[in-house]
């Protein structure tokens, strides 16, 4: 079966620091991944999305950046963290050759910026 | 374009009682639907899709969901509420034509009391 890895589960950073968020997919190839962010008023808000290695593309223009080493690793980065890149970060997957795709979601991470 | 609606920032419903909470869509095309739980701290759990076929979905936890082209909705379902279904639903919708990411709607915070 498929399992969805995200770490760290917490993390808090102050203002103008980096940011490095690790998602992992297990026990499938060439999916699908995407990262959301969920603010405080619990709206989800696509960030990326990558459909293989190397491939990303950017919903929201900002200060973070994604990246795609390998085929089922996802990193979110931020050279320097603004308040309000605060927030509940969630990682997806999704199998890529099927046209009605569920995504399936990660346990999420909790970035505090303070 | 697609888009999304909840209607309703929160339900409340006792335990025992049916539920049901509502989503509208707007795609060009026709629709993939999905609806998904998230717990606090959690990521989204899937709950039922529909792609087509039959317009009443079953899915998890005894949820079911139907689907009205005419009224353009997709509102969620349950018999008989428990109270640990209290949780944050979510709505979600993409245009079955070409490649488009999915488009959440902002939530509905579901409370069953006892």
């Amino acid at each position: 079966s498929q399992t969805i890895h995200q770490w760290p589960a917490t993390l808090v950073q102050p203002v103008g620091s980096p940011l490095s968020l690790e998602c992992t997919v297990e026990g499938t190839s060439n999916p699908n991944l995407y990262w959301y962010r969920q603010a405080a008023g619990r709206g989800l808000q696509l960030l990326f999305y990558s459909v293989g290695i190397g491939q990303i593309s950017s919903e929201v223009p900002q200060n973070l950046s994604a990246s795609r080493p390998q085929d089922r690793q996802f990193i979110l980065s931020s050279k320097k963290l603004l308040l309000s890149d605060s927030g509940f970060y969630l990682c997806a997957w999704s199998y890529r050759r099927v046209s009605a795709d569920t995504q399936y979601f990660g346990p999420g991470t909790r970035l505090t910026v303070l | 374009a697609q888009s999304v609606a909840q209607p309703e920032d929160q339900v409340n419903v006792a335990e025992g009682n049916p539920l049901t909470v509502k989503c509208t869509y707007s795609v060009s095309g026709n629709p993939y639907l999905f609806w998904y739980v998230q717990y606090p701290n959690r990521g989204l759990q899937f709950l039922l899709k529909y792609i087509t076929g039959d317009n009443l979905v079953k899915g998890s936890y005894g949820f079911e969901a139907e689907f009205n082209k005419s009224q353009t909705s997709f509102h969620l379902k349950k018999p008989s509420a428990l109270v640990s279904d209290s949780a944050l639903y979510f709505c979600a919708v993409r245009d079955s034509r070409g490649y488009s990411t999915l488009t959440f709607g902002k939530g509905t915070m579901l409370l069953v009391s006892p």
